[in-house]
């Protein structure tokens, strides 16, 4: 089957600074790419969809300035967290469709101190 | 919008014993659904999941799940739960966007295998 990864598994940042979560298909192309964020024990939230060539969309409630997007490929999109603060911190997954199916990748665990 | 609704936050089965996890969806069109799951601190991975066609679908694991549109349920079932079963369960349903799935997700089920 189709594989997503994702880049880095795990990452601590300082409250205040940046950090980037990339998410690749291995050996499919996508269009279009999708952004969760899941707290502890809780489901997994739609964040925004990422448009390769094209601005995200985001969901409502999730702040664009602070979650940027970009897709500058058909198999990598990229999630920055932006001036990061410890509510920000969560698991984040990726997933991109090839058919009709979601392929999820690994997830991103990120702890702001 | 579409909702997804897991009754069950969690369940504890003995192993061998059979298992049946619940999901109920609000949709109004013919719904894509999905059931995923994922062990702590991992992604997720398709267990199952029904476009149209036969009601009764079959997965990975000797999972299956019934699709029931009268009881708008999709309820995921094994008969016999092993203790590498043990992990958090999800049912989602999709909505094409843009030839796409956007999914949504109910809050999980835990499963606790007991020896």
């Amino acid at each position: 089957g189709a594989v997503v990864s994702q880049h880095p598994s795990w990452v601590i940042c300082k409250s205040g600074t940046s950090v980037k979560i990339e998410c690749r298909s291995l050996d499919f192309q996508a269009t279009t790419m999708f952004w969760y964020r899941q707290f502890p024990k809780q489901s997994l939230m739609l964040m925004a969809t990422s448009n390769e060539g094209s601005k995200a969309t985001y969901e409502q409630g999730v702040e664009k300035d602070k979650f940027l997007i970009n897709h500058a490929s058909l198999t990598l999109s990229t999630l920055t967290v932006t001036s990061a603060h410890p509510e920000d911190s969560s698991f984040y997954i990726c997933s991109a469709p090839a058919a009709v199916e979601q392929y999820f990748g690994p997830g991103t665990r990120l702890t702001v101190t | 919008a579409q909702s997804v609704t897991q009754p069950d936050i969690h369940i504890t089965v003995s192993e061998g014993a059979s298992l049946e996890l619940r999901c109920n969806y609000s949709y109004g069109a013919t719904p894509y659904l999905f059931w995923y799951v994922q062990s702590p601190g991992q992604g997720l991975q398709l267990l199952l999941k029904y476009f149209s066609g036969d009601t009764l679908v079959q997965g990975i694991k000797g999972f299956e799940a019934e699709f029931k549109r009268s009881q708008s349920s999709f309820n995921l079932r094994k008969p016999s739960v092993h203790w590498s079963d043990a992990a958090e369960y999800f049912c989602a349903v999709g909505q094409t966007q843009g030839g796409s799935e956007k999914l949504v997700f109910g809050k999980g089920t835990k499963l606790t295998v007991n020896p």
